[in-house]
């Protein structure tokens, strides 16, 4: 199962929108509703911020969003914000009942 | 309050083998599935393992299949994983997971793996 790809990073000015996307194939991404999104600061642990492609756990900021298109997946964030600056990560549900990570996106506020 | 503590990790030589162990609290832990996720260091997350609510049903990642075992004693509430012939590319935090793809997913702290 290869790793999904995803830009390595991705940059930003505070209060814009920018998108990080995550390609997969029809085994992960394109066949299953099941991608999530997942923000990592430096030396702490993956927080949950997208699941089921689109839905945003009770307490994540509505500036977060995702969608899906065949199969490359996409987190949106709006309104940028320095707490915004981490490495994001997604994950889809495979058809060999696994999951499978992307590559990982640093984002940056400049 | 959910909780998972993982223990278990540390310094082992190549071809050496180690068990990880994940302790689960304030939630009904035989009704989930968990996971194990590793991250080597200064790299990115990396899907390793799965184990049913029940322990009937396992799955890997394919580059570890016949070297890694999950496994579950739910009479415990705690999670396991054994790996053999450990390489220095194992080198990772390992962490335990609730809910991988779910709206209640929960991470515990991670272990540190140092093969070497």
């Amino acid at each position: 199962q290869s790793a999904l790809t995803q830009p390595a990073s991705v940059s930003g000015s505070p209060g814009q929108s920018i998108t990080v996307s995550c390609k997969g194939t029809t085994s992960d991404v394109g066949g299953y509703n099941y991608v999530s999104w997942f923000q990592q600061h430096p030396g702490q642990g993956p927080k949950l911020m997208i699941y089921d492609v689109s839905n945003r756990p009770s307490g994540v900021s509505n500036r977060f969003s995702g969608s899906k298109s065949g199969n490359t997946a996409s987190l949106t964030i709006s309104g940028l914000q320095a707490e915004d600056e981490a490495d994001y990560y997604c994950t889809s549900y495979t058809s060999s009942a696994t999951y499978v990570f992307g590559t990982g996106t640093k984002v940056t506020v400049l | 309050e959910v909780q998972l503590v993982e223990s278990g990790g540390g310094l082992v030589q190549p071809g050496g083998s180690l068990r990880l162990s994940c302790s689960a609290s304030g939630f009904t832990f035989s009704t989930y599935t968990m996971h194990w996720v590793r991250q080597a260091p200064g790299r990115g997350l990396e899907y390793v393992s799965t184990i049913s609510g029940n322990g009937g049903s396992t799955y890997y990642a394919d580059s570890l299949k016949g070297r890694f075992t999950i496994s579950r004693d739910n009479s415990k509430n705690t999670l396991y994983l054994q790996m053999s012939s450990l390489r220095t590319e194992d080198t990772a935090v390992y962490y335990c997971v609730k809910d991988l793809g779910y709206s209640s997913n929960f991470w515990g702290q991670g272990t540190l793996v140092t093969v070497s």
